[in-house]
């Protein structure tokens, strides 16, 4: 088992251009999480999936956060356009409904926005 | 007032010391609880479940009080290993009253480290 997959590991990109995250869930995972963690803020939930669609993106912090899982397989996590203050490290996980040992994270995508 | 509120720490203790984190919750309709563990720059993993009778893996204990929506983390005997950040973690029940394990709460976590 491959685990969640992030990629990329890490990405410094300058103020104002778009950014994509992307994740790879474990395989038969029906749940799909996007996270993000800052010193100030520690861990927030921006958006989850349940069979690739979105329940609830409340977490999502401004228009410019957009989330989609076009399948089973895929999600990205889109920033457009960024700014220093998104810099951060976006975790995506994934579980299994009724598992909890089944919420595993991704090793991170570490963003920097200079 | 946050959802999972952590003891600030950091703690800092020497080897063999035990320490004890706390955590409080708002959400009375919370279903299951978790202590995760993460290492500097690293993911989060769970650390163990904690239940209403309270339960040991080894050197670690956590207990839950629901009526005071408390919950605690024991560590004996600590290690040098055993520096991480440990976070409280909360399970919220789903929009429609399902039960799930679908949707997970993270405190700030707290900060150990254990020296020789």
């Amino acid at each position: 088992d491959a685990g969640v997959i992030q990629s990329p590991r890490h990405e410094v990109t300058e103020m104002g251009q778009e950014v994509t995250l992307r994740c790879k869930p474990i395989s038969g995972h029906d749940y799909l999480f996007w996270y993000r963690q800052t010193m100030m803020r520690g861990l927030e939930l921006l958006i989850y999936f349940n069979n690739n669609v979105p329940i609830d993106d409340s977490g999502m912090p401004e228009d410019r956060f957009s989330a989609k899982m076009p399948n089973a397989s895929f999600s990205t996590l889109k920033i457009q356009p960024s700014e220093p203050r998104d810099s951060a490290v976006y975790f995506c996980a994934s579980s299994l409904v009724g598992n909890p040992y089944g919420y595993t994270f991704g090793s991170g995508t570490r963003l920097t926005v200079v | 007032r946050k959802e999972v509120e952590q003891d600030p720490g950091p703690f800092n203790v020497p080897e063999g010391a035990t320490v004890a984190f706390n955590c409080t919750y708002s959400n009375s309709a919370s279903q299951s609880f978790f202590w995760y563990r993460q290492d500097c720059r690293k993911e989060p993993k769970l650390l163990m479940s904690v239940y209403s009778s309270g339960n040991e893996d080894g050197r670690f204990t956590a207990q839950l009080n629901r009526a005071s929506q408390y919950i605690s983390l024991l560590i004996r005997d600590s290690k040098l290993s055993d520096s991480a950040t440990y976070l409280c973690v909360v399970n919220s029940e789903l929009p429609g009253g399902g039960t799930s394990y679908g949707k997970l709460t993270f405190g700030q976590g707290t900060i150990l480290t254990v020296h020789p």
